[in-house]
């Protein structure tokens, strides 16, 4: 049973142009989203969260939207630049238990 | 130097043979986590730390065990390798925020079960 969906394995994007990555889940009760980036060899690295009492956050170039009803939540990245090529994983929280559901992960390949 | 050190990075065991994959953090955090990622299943919680005396199990926790020695320390063993163990192994730990927990990973550790 995956709570927590990315339905796209990969995304290609010329530089300059948005990313948009996609996320669905089933729990109702996740209060808190995030996203990770991740490059090959390394650990995930925190990109960028939101709570359920909100329905965007942005923070420079990426912007997280959450929309409750649809139980979807998406990033975007504006402008994409090569270095943002990575996969991407998102990740719900609830009651701030810290057993954060990961999704599969998207793989983002931004062509210069 | 890294928050969230984790060693080995790279293992090769074979089936049958018990291991430990060890984790340090300078963050100051008290709740630590050992998670599994496998091509095409994102990462699942295997054990989790919220303080020294306390040890949860996660969504797939069979087949493995923890010990938290320390704030700072996380170990995950695996008492008898068996190849479906072979997997990318990361150590986490967490802070608790506004709004919610980030939890922050470690480099990761490739294993190999022959």
């Amino acid at each position: 049973d995956q709570q927590v969906k990315q339905n796209s394995p990969s995304l290609s994007v010329q530089e300059g142009r948005i990313s948009i990555l996609n996320c669905d889940y089933t729990n109702s009760m996740f209060d808190y989203f995030l996203w990770y980036k991740k490059y090959p060899a390394e650990g995930p690295t925190f990109l960028i969260s939101i709570s359920s009492i909100k329905d965007k956050n942005e923070d420079g170039r990426f912007t997280v939207f959450l929309n409750k009803s649809a139980k979807h939540l998406s990033l975007h990245i504006v402008p994409s630049q090569p270095g943002d090529s990575a996969v991407y994983f998102c990740a719900a929280d609830y009651n701030q238990g810290g057993k954060l559901i990961f999704g599969q992960g998207t793989e983002l390949s931004v062509k210069p | 130097d890294a928050d969230v050190t984790q060693t080995p990075r790279n293992r090769i065991t074979k089936t049958g043979k018990r291991i430990m994959l060890e984790c340090s953090q300078t963050k100051g955090h008290d709740r630590m986590y050992w998670y599994r990622q496998d091509p095409g299943l994102g990462l699942r919680l295997i054990y989790y730390s919220f303080d020294v005396k306390d040890i949860n199990k996660g969504e797939i926790s069979d087949g493995y065990s923890v010990s938290r020695q320390a704030q700072a320390k996380f170990s995950l063993s695996l008492e008898s390798a068996i190849p479906n163990q072979t997997a990318l192994y990361f150590c986490a730990t967490s802070d608790v925020g506004q709004g919610g927990e980030t939890q922050y990973f470690g480099p990761g550790t490739r294993l190999l079960v022959l």
